[in-house]
């Protein structure tokens, strides 16, 4: 696609249950990271991908949380339990490569926990 | 660990004023990245900056990538109504650092 695309771009769910966020990157990125925004706050490193493989988890806030990449393309954020603090928007960047490339944002998962 | 200051945290300005923003780190970063978020979108790049002492201008806005790599401003000029919303600072440093962002620039303007 022309840009980076995430869903459901809403998501109301309840204290205790499972959600999982889809981020579709931009076509031809290796380089893939998710990013958590609560209310009123700056952006918070999650984790990134190079391909299908993930260096560095150590942005997830607890084992609650993961992600997987298949295919090098399409990557999914699986929150477990989920709790009334992981309210937030949830966003997704691409870039051609790691890091040092400029980063492609979606518009993002507002995730409310009820 | 390394960590942006974004200041000011928000502004009410007028339209058709200007506007300045910065943002300064401990360390040094390589590229420094200005990025402006509308209401329920994601951010959007607006200016990146590659070497230090580097101007670039997009339009009405214009930022400096700071000689001591640790620092970086953003300008808007004759500000419009469209140019509400959050502008964040992010920095990238050598070695495969993950991208830093600032807090953010939450801009009003009032017509």
């Amino acid at each position: 696609g022309a840009g980076v695309s995430q869903s459901p771009s809403n998501k109301v769910t309840e204290k205790g249950k499972d959600v999982e966020l889809r981020c579709d990157p931009i076509s031809g990125h290796t380089a893939l990271y998710w990013y958590r925004q609560s209310l009123g706050q700056g952006l918070e490193f999650l984790i990134y991908f190079q391909g299908n493989s993930a260096p560095d988890k150590s942005g997830l806030p607890s084992d609650r949380f993961s992600a997987e990449r298949t295919g090098g393309s399409v990557s999914t954020l699986t929150i477990q339990r989920t709790q009334q603090e992981d309210s937030a928007v949830y966003l997704c960047a691409s870039s051609l490569g790691l890091f040092t490339d400029t980063q492609y944002f979606g518009p993002g998962t507002r995730l409310t926990v009820l | 660990g390394q960590q942006l200051n974004q200041s000011p945290q928000s502004m009410f300005i007028q339209e058709g004023e200007d506007v300045s923003m910065n943002c300064t780190s401990s360390s040094i970063f390589n590229t420094w990245l200005w990025y402006k978020q509308d209401p329920g979108e994601g951010p959007v790049l607006l200016i990146a900056l590659y070497k230090a002492g580097e101007l670039t201008s997009n339009g009405r806005l214009t930022a400096q990538f700071g000689i001591t790599r640790k620092d970086s401003f953003l300008n808007i000029s004759a500000s419009i109504p469209s140019d509400v919303g959050i502008y964040f600072c992010a920095g990238q440093a050598t070695g495969g650092f993950k991208t830093i962002f600032g807090a953010g620039t939450r801009l009003f303007v009032k017509a």
